[in-house]
């Protein structure tokens, strides 16, 4: 039962540089979602999905794009990596709301950390 | 824009003891309230959730009460053990949206 599978792990990039953060989920979730992650700062929303085709921004989406193209995988693109981009980055998903559409619970994968110097 | 303030920011208790930590949301429409638990180099994992309707949700050793009116939410651990040691994050729905706003989070450390 693999969940939600992020790669990869770690990454150092420098400035200017791309690069694709991977994330698969075989949970068959609609809902997708990209956070990152600063120290003392919680967990701040980049972009989420509601499903293939579908995706809308979030606190943070700046320097950042993203695609679904299928139910099991949302990319996240970094086009020109910055300093300010140094961050742990963490993919969630979600089934479709229950009760009563209030519920929505996120399966979180393990992370990538990235560097950019 | 909505905000979710998380207190205190480090948390050290006596391996027994009960650890509260508080939240304070600003969207009064929000109606879902999960708390998560982080341990060193994992992904957050849902622990307890509580809906809008309810005003107190238990489980085993961890409970959750809600206070709509003031907008604040609390988690709380009883009996604590040295594997509760965590970062812990509450969160709340942005209202007529699946996204969510998460606290900053508190380190929660239980001395054996």
């Amino acid at each position: 039962n693999a969940g939600v599978t992020q790669t990869p792990k770690f990454r150092i990039l420098k400035i200017g540089q791309s690069m694709t953060l991977q994330c698969t989920q075989d949970m068959n979730h609609n809902y997708m979602y990209w956070y990152r992650q600063d120290p003392g700062m919680g967990l701040k929303l980049i972009y989420y999905s509601v499903g293939a085709g579908i995706t809308d921004k979030g606190e943070v989406p700046n320097g950042y794009n993203v695609s679904r193209s299928t139910t099991e995988d949302f990319p996240l693109r970094l086009e020109l990596a910055a300093p300010s981009q140094t961050s742990v980055y963490f993919c969630a998903s979600s089934p479709n709301p229950t009760s009563g559409g209030a519920k929505n619970i996120q399966y979180f994968g393990a992370g990538t950390r990235l560097s950019v110097l | 824009g909505e905000n979710v303030e998380q207190h205190p920011s480090t948390l050290s208790v006596q391996e027994g003891d009960s650890a509260v930590i508080k939240c304070t949301y600003s969207d009064s429409a929000s109606n879902y309230f999960p708390w998560y638990k982080q341990e060193l180099g994992k992904g957050p994992q849902l622990i307890i959730d509580i809906r809008s309707n309810v005003g107190e949700k238990k489980d085993q050793r961890i409970a959750v009460t809600l206070n709509k009116t003031a907008k604040h939410f609390s988690l709380h651990i009883t009996e604590t053990q040295p594997e509760d040691s965590a970062v812990y994050f509450c969160a709340a729905r942005v209202s007529g949206t699946y996204k969510y706003i998460f606290g900053t989070g508190t380190r929660l450390k239980v001395l054996a």
